[in-house]
């Protein structure tokens, strides 16, 4: 199975700065990553697909990029609406499988 | 407008069966897979399993030999049959579209506890 790492577990920062969330794959897996946010007590929401492809209805603040094995998720400016986990998931190969997630909060 | 919704029992008893039903609208189960994912209480994330446009499917390994997914395209419907249920199935369990899981359903929270 593909093991995703993501680091850090928990990031503290101030609205309005920008920031980058890691996932490290444990073998290569092309661009074949997504990003997804959940808030507390919701549904998680697609963010960025297949590394860096953009998706209708989400902020510009968010973008994706990487491939093989080192992806990254980065906000630009954060908002308060941002604070929340976001977690990496890979399709290249069955099981599908997730990362631990990371916690954005506020500092 | 793509919608799912999932139901089914909020508790079960433990060594029992689960049966979750995904309901679906929007899109065509024939051109379209469906997976479960599911979140233990204050966890991460985890594939259960998955049923394809073509109706075969796919199971994590480590729940494989208690799962069954099927689906009933008339009534735009999947379904989740899990046996032998522990306490540690206790979860939410959410119903999503595609391997890049475009969309969710709100999820349904199930309980394993006598």
């Amino acid at each position: 199975d593909i093991v995703l790492t993501q680091s850090p577990a928990t990031l503290s920062v101030t609205p309005g700065e920008s920031v980058s969330l890691s996932c490290r794959a444990s073998q290569g897996i092309s661009t074949s990553i997504h990003w997804y946010q959940q808030k507390s007590n919701e549904s998680p929401r697609l963010l960025i697909k297949f590394a860096s492809q953009s998706i209708s209805g989400i902020p510009s603040r968010f973008s994706g990029s990487g491939s093989g094995t080192d992806f990254t998720l980065s906000i630009n400016r954060v908002e308060s609406e941002d604070f929340s986990v976001y977690y990496c998931q890979q399709s290249y190969s069955l099981p599908l499988t997730f990362g631990s997630g990371t916690k954005l909060e506020i500092k | 407008q793509v919608q799912l919704k999932e139901s089914g029992p909020g508790l079960v008893q433990p060594s029992q069966t689960l049966s979750l039903t995904c309901t679906v609208s929007g899109f065509s189960l024939t051109s379209n897979s469906v997976h479960w994912v599911r979140q233990p209480p204050g966890k991460g994330l985890e594939w259960v399993g998955a049923i394809w446009s073509g109706g075969s499917t796919d199971y994590n390994s480590a729940l494989k030999s208690r799962l069954s997914i099927s689906r009933d395209t008339s009534k735009s419907q999947v379904f989740l049959k899990m046996n032998s249920l522990q306490t540690e199935d206790t979860a939410i369990y959410f119903c999503t579209i595609g391997t890049t899981h475009d969309y969710w359903g709100q999820g349904v929270m199930v309980t394993v506890s006598s």
